[in-house]
Protein backbone atom coordinates (compact mmCIF):
# COMPACT_ATOMS: atom_id res chain seq x y z
CA UNK A 1 0.00 0.00 0.00
CA UNK A 2 1.76 3.13 -1.80
CA UNK A 3 -0.94 5.54 -0.20
CA UNK A 4 -2.11 8.21 -2.31
CA UNK A 5 0.21 10.08 -4.53
CA UNK A 6 -0.15 13.51 -6.21
CA UNK A 7 1.94 15.20 -9.20
CA UNK A 8 2.90 17.54 -9.32
CA UNK A 9 3.72 18.48 -5.77
CA UNK A 10 4.14 21.89 -6.45
CA UNK A 11 3.57 24.27 -9.48
CA UNK A 12 4.35 28.28 -10.47
CA UNK A 13 1.96 29.29 -13.33
CA UNK A 14 0.93 32.89 -14.89
CA UNK A 15 -2.56 34.25 -14.32
CA UNK A 16 -4.89 32.93 -17.57
CA UNK A 17 -2.39 29.84 -18.29
CA UNK A 18 -3.97 26.08 -17.80
CA UNK A 19 -3.02 23.88 -15.48
CA UNK A 20 -3.61 19.95 -15.00
CA UNK A 21 -2.60 17.78 -11.55
CA UNK A 22 -3.00 14.19 -11.26
CA UNK A 23 -3.79 12.25 -8.13
CA UNK A 24 -3.21 8.36 -7.98
CA UNK A 25 -5.66 6.85 -5.22
CA UNK A 26 -4.76 4.10 -3.01
CA UNK A 27 -5.53 0.61 -4.98
CA UNK A 28 -8.88 -0.43 -4.80
CA UNK A 29 -10.40 2.53 -3.04
CA UNK A 30 -13.41 3.16 -5.13
CA UNK A 31 -14.18 6.29 -4.04
CA UNK A 32 -11.86 9.79 -4.36
CA UNK A 33 -12.00 12.90 -3.47
CA UNK A 34 -10.74 16.52 -4.15
CA UNK A 35 -10.31 19.35 -1.55
CA UNK A 36 -8.80 22.74 -1.89
CA UNK A 37 -7.06 24.42 1.15
CA UNK A 38 -6.28 28.25 0.86
CA UNK A 39 -3.36 29.33 3.77
CA UNK A 40 -4.64 29.19 7.05
CA UNK A 41 -8.07 27.44 6.51
CA UNK A 42 -8.69 23.98 6.87
CA UNK A 43 -9.86 21.95 3.55
CA UNK A 44 -12.89 22.41 1.39
CA UNK A 45 -14.56 19.69 -0.28
CA UNK A 46 -14.66 20.33 -4.41
CA UNK A 47 -15.77 17.32 -5.78
CA UNK A 48 -15.90 13.33 -5.70
CA UNK A 49 -16.11 10.32 -7.78
CA UNK A 50 -17.36 7.04 -6.96
CA UNK A 51 -15.33 4.87 -9.33
CA UNK A 52 -15.40 6.92 -12.35
CA UNK A 53 -18.89 8.21 -12.10
CA UNK A 54 -18.88 12.11 -10.65
CA UNK A 55 -21.26 12.26 -8.11
CA UNK A 56 -20.93 15.75 -6.56
CA UNK A 57 -19.29 18.84 -7.23
CA UNK A 58 -19.27 21.55 -4.78
CA UNK A 59 -20.27 25.33 -5.28
CA UNK A 60 -16.98 26.27 -5.09
CA UNK A 61 -15.92 24.35 -8.83
CA UNK A 62 -16.38 26.81 -10.85
CA UNK A 63 -16.69 26.35 -15.19
CA UNK A 64 -12.98 27.01 -14.99
CA UNK A 65 -12.54 23.72 -13.27
CA UNK A 66 -13.24 20.10 -14.43
CA UNK A 67 -12.36 16.88 -12.98
CA UNK A 68 -12.03 13.20 -14.49
CA UNK A 69 -11.24 10.02 -13.57
CA UNK A 70 -11.82 7.97 -16.72
CA UNK A 71 -11.25 4.45 -15.89
CA UNK A 72 -11.93 4.76 -12.33
CA UNK A 73 -8.57 4.66 -11.22
CA UNK A 74 -5.91 7.80 -11.52
CA UNK A 75 -8.28 11.33 -11.42
CA UNK A 76 -6.98 14.72 -13.00
CA UNK A 77 -8.07 18.02 -11.63
CA UNK A 78 -7.89 20.87 -14.55
CA UNK A 79 -7.82 24.20 -13.90
CA UNK A 80 -8.39 26.72 -17.06
CA UNK A 81 -7.68 30.35 -17.19
CA UNK A 82 -6.12 30.41 -13.91
CA UNK A 83 -6.33 33.68 -11.44
CA UNK A 84 -4.85 34.70 -8.75
CA UNK A 85 -7.42 33.26 -6.79
CA UNK A 86 -6.51 29.93 -7.37
CA UNK A 87 -3.54 29.99 -5.73
CA UNK A 88 -4.15 27.19 -3.26
CA UNK A 89 -3.15 23.77 -1.49
CA UNK A 90 -5.31 21.02 -3.56
CA UNK A 91 -5.81 17.76 -1.97
CA UNK A 92 -7.21 14.77 -3.41
CA UNK A 93 -8.35 11.96 -0.65
CA UNK A 94 -9.39 8.40 -1.49
CA UNK A 95 -11.76 5.51 0.47
CA UNK A 96 -13.32 2.40 0.31
CA UNK A 97 -16.89 2.61 1.05
CA UNK A 98 -17.63 -0.27 3.34
CA UNK A 99 -21.47 0.07 4.13
CA UNK A 100 -21.51 3.31 5.83
CA UNK A 101 -18.42 3.60 7.10
CA UNK A 102 -15.63 5.44 5.65
CA UNK A 103 -12.49 6.61 6.03
CA UNK A 104 -10.72 9.23 3.52
CA UNK A 105 -6.81 9.51 3.32
CA UNK A 106 -4.92 12.05 1.80
CA UNK A 107 -2.30 12.63 -0.40
CA UNK A 108 0.68 15.14 0.09
CA UNK A 109 -0.87 17.78 -1.98
CA UNK A 110 -0.22 19.75 -5.10
CA UNK A 111 0.09 23.53 -3.98
CA UNK A 112 -0.47 25.46 -7.02
CA UNK A 113 0.75 29.66 -7.01
CA UNK A 114 -0.85 31.60 -9.78
CA UNK A 115 1.39 34.93 -10.82
CA UNK B 1 -25.53 20.92 6.68
CA UNK B 2 -23.00 20.76 9.29
CA UNK B 3 -20.33 22.77 10.51
CA UNK B 4 -17.65 22.58 12.66
CA UNK B 5 -15.93 25.07 14.66
CA UNK B 6 -12.30 24.73 16.88
CA UNK B 7 -12.41 27.22 19.37
CA UNK B 8 -8.70 27.94 19.37
CA UNK B 9 -6.77 28.98 16.37
CA UNK B 10 -3.46 28.21 18.08
CA UNK B 11 -2.33 26.69 20.98
CA UNK B 12 1.08 27.30 23.01
CA UNK B 13 2.37 24.42 25.80
CA UNK B 14 5.33 23.59 26.73
CA UNK B 15 7.01 20.19 26.02
CA UNK B 16 5.92 17.23 28.72
CA UNK B 17 2.48 19.05 29.63
CA UNK B 18 -1.00 18.15 28.50
CA UNK B 19 -3.00 19.36 26.05
CA UNK B 20 -6.98 19.37 24.70
CA UNK B 21 -7.89 20.66 21.32
CA UNK B 22 -11.40 21.59 21.52
CA UNK B 23 -13.84 21.21 18.66
CA UNK B 24 -17.99 21.59 18.01
CA UNK B 25 -20.00 20.40 15.62
CA UNK B 26 -23.38 21.31 14.13
CA UNK B 27 -25.51 18.67 12.33
CA UNK B 28 -28.84 17.64 11.61
CA UNK B 29 -28.16 13.98 10.77
CA UNK B 30 -25.59 11.48 13.36
CA UNK B 31 -21.66 11.99 12.36
CA UNK B 32 -18.82 10.70 11.89
CA UNK B 33 -15.97 12.43 13.44
CA UNK B 34 -12.13 12.55 12.97
CA UNK B 35 -8.71 14.41 13.78
CA UNK B 36 -6.20 14.88 11.17
CA UNK B 37 -2.85 16.27 12.01
CA UNK B 38 -1.49 18.33 8.95
CA UNK B 39 2.73 18.71 9.09
CA UNK B 40 4.51 21.99 7.27
CA UNK B 41 4.04 21.56 3.29
CA UNK B 42 2.14 17.90 3.97
CA UNK B 43 -0.90 16.61 3.40
CA UNK B 44 -3.65 15.31 6.22
CA UNK B 45 -2.95 12.49 8.01
CA UNK B 46 -5.61 10.24 9.96
CA UNK B 47 -5.63 10.68 13.68
CA UNK B 48 -8.59 8.74 14.79
CA UNK B 49 -11.91 8.26 14.41
CA UNK B 50 -15.61 8.06 15.93
CA UNK B 51 -17.77 5.87 14.04
CA UNK B 52 -20.05 4.41 16.86
CA UNK B 53 -19.22 2.55 19.97
CA UNK B 54 -17.49 3.68 22.65
CA UNK B 55 -17.29 7.43 22.92
CA UNK B 56 -13.50 7.55 23.94
CA UNK B 57 -11.81 6.85 20.82
CA UNK B 58 -7.74 6.16 21.09
CA UNK B 59 -5.63 7.32 18.07
CA UNK B 60 -1.81 7.46 17.66
CA UNK B 61 0.94 8.91 18.47
CA UNK B 62 -0.70 8.92 22.34
CA UNK B 63 -3.88 11.17 21.27
CA UNK B 64 -7.21 10.79 22.12
CA UNK B 65 -10.93 12.17 21.99
CA UNK B 66 -14.10 12.06 23.04
CA UNK B 67 -17.37 12.13 21.81
CA UNK B 68 -20.40 13.93 23.74
CA UNK B 69 -23.45 13.92 21.99
CA UNK B 70 -24.98 16.21 24.30
CA UNK B 71 -22.30 18.79 23.60
CA UNK B 72 -21.54 17.93 20.58
CA UNK B 73 -17.95 18.43 20.80
CA UNK B 74 -15.10 15.59 19.86
CA UNK B 75 -12.42 17.17 22.08
CA UNK B 76 -8.68 16.10 21.26
CA UNK B 77 -6.25 15.41 24.17
CA UNK B 78 -3.07 14.38 24.76
CA UNK B 79 -1.48 13.84 28.04
CA UNK B 80 2.43 14.29 27.30
CA UNK B 81 3.16 16.68 24.45
CA UNK B 82 6.36 16.36 22.52
CA UNK B 83 8.03 19.18 20.42
CA UNK B 84 7.64 16.51 17.14
CA UNK B 85 4.01 17.22 17.88
CA UNK B 86 4.10 20.59 16.92
CA UNK B 87 1.67 20.52 13.85
CA UNK B 88 -1.83 22.42 12.71
CA UNK B 89 -4.86 19.53 13.43
CA UNK B 90 -8.16 19.65 11.84
CA UNK B 91 -11.29 17.97 13.51
CA UNK B 92 -13.97 17.19 10.41
CA UNK B 93 -17.65 15.51 10.61
CA UNK B 94 -19.14 13.79 7.99
CA UNK B 95 -22.71 12.97 7.66
CA UNK B 96 -24.34 9.40 7.25
CA UNK B 97 -23.53 8.59 3.72
CA UNK B 98 -20.40 9.20 4.37
CA UNK B 99 -18.52 11.11 1.17
CA UNK B 100 -17.63 15.34 1.42
CA UNK B 101 -15.60 15.68 5.18
CA UNK B 102 -16.54 19.16 6.62
CA UNK B 103 -13.28 20.58 8.41
CA UNK B 104 -12.72 23.29 11.04
CA UNK B 105 -10.56 25.97 10.61
CA UNK B 106 -7.49 24.29 12.19
CA UNK B 107 -5.82 24.37 15.44
CA UNK B 108 -1.92 24.92 15.59
CA UNK B 109 -0.52 23.27 18.25
CA UNK B 110 2.77 24.95 19.41
CA UNK B 111 4.96 23.04 21.39
CA UNK B 112 7.67 24.63 23.12
CA UNK B 113 10.87 23.20 25.15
Amino acid sequence: DTGVSQDPRHKITKRGQNVTFRCDPISEHNRLYWYRQTLGQGPEFLTYFQNEAQLEKSRLLSDRFSAERPKGSFSTLEIQRTEQGDSAMYLCASSLVAGVQETQYFGPGTRLLVL
Amino acid sequence: AQSVTQLDSQVPVFEEAPVELRCNYSSSVSVYLFWYVQYPNQGLQLLLKYLSGSTLVKGINGFEAEFNKSQTSFHLRKPSVHISDTAEYFCAVSNNAGNMLTFGGGTRLMVKP
